[in-house]
């Protein structure tokens, strides 16, 4: 069992849509967790950068942790066609290397 | 926020030749540094760990003598990929962990075809 699991879709919603991306996780030692943006043949960009439990948010995206439940949440307000990529939920317990989920492909159509 | 650079972005090379991946960190310094390989489709998957002045630390399966890394200085790591074979084709990426506040930024990737 990979120990970050995402459903790898695709997930295709209207513009405007509030979109949730979600990802579960079967290490408790894990601490920080990330999300990724990586549009086609490109590196991840960082998203969202959060420790442990919590909600965090910045404009129109939402990182929500619940350890109880090793879950992990990215929500998008206001979706736009930009927003179109693949979503990549990351989990760690040191900061340093990172287990990745498999990638959750987005498409926001007009 | 911090910029990692990766060159090239692409290279096609014949069986058997050496390629040499650049990654450097150009705003921050990054005593960490991550190299990945991604399939199609696929995630990212962790091929070793790179730490400035000492060797690298390869994840299970990755064959140390085939990837060579090099971490130089607290910016710059490098990855090559010695007598590469069309199995080696696929897509490498870089990664350097902001010492401040432990963030991870990545390079732009390369795109590998071995022919």
């Amino acid at each position: 069992q990979k120990e970050v699991e995402q459903d790898p879709g695709p997930l295709s919603v209207p513009e405007g849509a509030i979109v949730s991306l979600n990802c579960t996780y079967s290490n408790s030692a894990f601490q920080y967790f990330m999300w990724y943006r990586q549009y086609s043949r490109k590196g991840p960009e960082l998203l969202m950068y959060t420790y442990s439990s919590g909600n965090k948010e910045d404009g129109r995206f939402t990182a929500q942790v619940d350890k109880s439940s090793k879950y992990i949440s990215l929500f998008i307000r206001d979706s736009q066609p930009s927003d179109s990529a693949t979503y990549l939920c990351a989990a760690s317990n040191s900061g340093y290397a990172l287990n990745f989920g498999k990638g959750t492909s987005l498409l926001v159509t007009p | 926020g911090a910029v990692v650079s990766q060159h090239p972005s692409r290279v096609i090379c014949k069986s058997g030749t050496s390629v040499k991946i650049e990654c450097r960190s150009l705003d921050f310094q990054a005593t960490t540094m991550f190299w990945y390989r991604q399939f199609p489709k696929q995630s990212l998957m962790l091929m070793a760990t790179s730490n400035e002045g000492s060797k690298a630390t390869y994840e299970q399966g990755v064959e140390k003598d085939k990837f060579l890394i090099n971490h130089a200085s607290l910016t710059l790591s490098t990855l090559t990929v010695t007598s590469a074979h069309p199995e080696d084709s696929s897509f490498y990426i870089c990664s350097a962990r902001e010492a401040v506040n432990e963030k991870l930024f990545f390079g732009s990737g390369t795109q590998l075809s071995v022919l």
